[in-house]
């Protein structure tokens, strides 16, 4: 069974709109989540965290948000641009464990269509 | 500086074949990962390396085996290919204390048919 879903497969943005992606998850252990991007035939690429003790956490266009009573967490993009086209993943850390064993949503691809 | 380096980026097994995918962090971090990402699928974890000197299975450990020759490099083997091993294969380093979870490597491309 799944522990952390993102439910839409892609999405399409025009330039200079707010991108909303979504990922939900199941196991009240996670304490730290993140957003990873990823452009064809590259690795992953750390994008934003946000650790379970807060809500919110923003960096320059990017925020993510974390609603612990209903274990979704959205990363927020404002504005889109072209270049934030990418396949993105959201993953979680279970506590105690180490940095980089993460659980990895099956992932969005977004699409910003100028 | 390079981060995390990985080779071969692409590779064709035959079945049964075997073969070691290399990975090397210039970070001085602690831990080391291997994920494979399957296609539609996310990236599932198949052995890591918290420190030097210690190896433990992930998600999906079963035909790989690891050696963490020092504290740079993490290595992959599959002592015999088989086709669902089909992948690409990421190598990723972490560092306690330090924001940003794991950084990745470029990917190996491996094909086994």
């Amino acid at each position: 069974d799944q522990q952390v879903k993102q439910n839409s497969p892609s999405l399409s943005v025009q330039e200079g709109r707010i991108s909303i992606l979504n990922c939900d998850y199941t196991n009240s252990m996670f304490d730290y989540f993140l957003w990873y991007k990823k452009y064809p035939a590259e690795g992953p690429t750390f994008l934003i965290s946000i650790s379970s003790i807060k809500d919110k956490n923003e960096d320059g266009r990017f925020t993510v948000f974390l609603n612990k009573s209903a274990k979704h967490l959205s990363l927020h993009i404002v504005p889109s641009q072209p270049g934030d086209s990418a396949v993105y993943f959201c993953a979680a850390k279970d506590y105690g464990g180490s940095q980089g064993n993460l659980i990895f949503g099956k992932g969005t691809k977004l699409s910003v269509k100028p | 500086n390079a981060g995390v380096t990985q080779t071969p980026k692409f590779q064709v097994l035959k079945t049964g074949q075997s073969m070691t995918l290399q990975c090397a962090q210039d970070m001085n971090h602690n831990s080391m990962y291997w994920y494979r990402q399957d296609p539609g699928m996310g990236l599932r974890l198949i052995y890591y390396s918290a420190s030097e000197g210690t190896t433990d299975k992930g998600e999906v450990p079963n035909g790989y085996n690891v050696s963490r020759l020092n504290k740079r490099e993490f290595s992959l083997r599959l002592e015999s290919a088989a086709p669902s091993q089909t992948s690409v294969y990421f190598c990723a380093s972490s560092s306690l204390g330090r924001p940003g979870g794991a950084f990745f490597g470029q990917g190996t491309r491996l094909t086994v048919v």
